[in-house]
C-alpha cells in the first residue's frame, strides 16, 4: 500500500501556480519526500526532493510542513506541458519506493 | 549522455513463453528496480537490487525473476507462471540504497509488453 495519499485529479489555468497537496503521516524524521511525474508512456521524471526545509529548483518548489506530515509541490507558472501524474513518495527502506495512483494535473488553455 | 535503456519500446509473445526485458545503465548506480504499470494504475514494485549478485522481491514478485550479474545490468524475465504479464515495464536506478535515505530514481521509458 502506498504510504501517501494524493488526490486523484486537479485543473489548473495555464501561467497559473499549480499546488499539489500531498499527505505522508507515516514518515519518519530521516526520511526524504521525492516528488515525480509521469508524461503518458513515459519513464517517470524525478522533479524535487525534500527533507525538512522547503527546496527549490529550477522546475518546482516544494514546501514541507513543520511537523512533516504533507507537503505542497507547486508549479510558479504552470503550462500546458506541465500536464501529467504527478506522484509523490515518501518513507524508508522499500516503502519509499511505492508509488501510489498519483494526482492527475491538467493544465486548461 | 547517461541514462537507462530499455528495450525493445514494444514486444509481443504468445502465452506460455518466457521473455526477457533488457534494462542497461550508464549512469554507475549501485540500485536498481523493476516497476510493472497496469492502465490508470500507479507503479508496482516487482524487484529490486541493492548492489551486484543481489536482488530482494517488491510487491508482485510472483511469475517474474531477475539477475544482476552486473552493475549495469537488471534483466527481468517474465515467466510463463506470470498470470497477467500484459503491462507496461519500468526500470530505474539510483545511486544507492540505504535504508531510510535514498537518492533520487532515475527510469528508463519503459517496454510495453503484450502476451496474446
Amino acid at each position: 500500500d502506498a504510504k501517501t495519499t494524493q488526490p486523484p485529479s486537479m485543473d489548473c489555468a495555464e501561467g497559473r501556480a499549480a499546488n499539489l497537496p500531498c499527505n505522508h503521516s507515516t514518515i519518519s524524521g530521516n526520511e526524504y519526500v521525492y516528488w515525480y511525474r509521469q508524461i503518458h508512456s513515459q519513464g517517470p521524471q524525478y522533479i524535487i526532493h525534500g527533507l525538512k526545509n522547503n527546496e527549490t529548483n529550477e522546475m518546482a518548489s516544494l514546501i514541507i510542513t513543520e511537523d512533516r506530515k504533507s507537503s505542497t509541490l507547486i508549479l510558479p507558472h504552470a503550462t500546458l506541458r506541465d500536464t501529467a501524474v504527478y506522484y509523490c513518495i515518501g518513507g524508508g527502506g522499500a516503502d519509499g519506493l511505492t508509488f501510489g495512483k498519483g494526482t492527475h494535473l491538467i493544465i486548461q488553455p | 549522455d547517461g541514462g537507462i535503456t530499455q528495450s525493445p519500446k514494444y514486444l509481443f509473445r504468445k502465452e506460455g513463453q518466457n521473455v526477457t526485458l533488457s534494462c542497461e545503465q550508464n549512469l554507475n548506480h549501485d540500485a536498481m528496480y523493476w516497476y510493472r504499470q497496469d492502465p490508470g494504475q500507479g507503479l508496482r514494485l516487482i524487484y529490486y537490487s541493492q548492489i551486484v549478485n543481489d536482488f530482494q522481491k517488491g510487491d508482485i514478485a510472483e511469475g517474474y525473476s531477475v539477475s544482476r550479474e552486473k552493475k549495469e545490468s537488471f534483466p527481468l524475465t517474465v515467466t510463463s507462471a506470470q498470470k497477467n504479464p500484459t503491462a507496461f515495464y519500468l526500470c530505474a536506478s539510483s545511486i544507492r540504497f540505504s535504508r531510510g535515505v535514498k537518492s533520487p530514481l532515475h527510469f528508463g521509458n519503459g517496454t510495453r509488453l503484450t502476451v496474446t
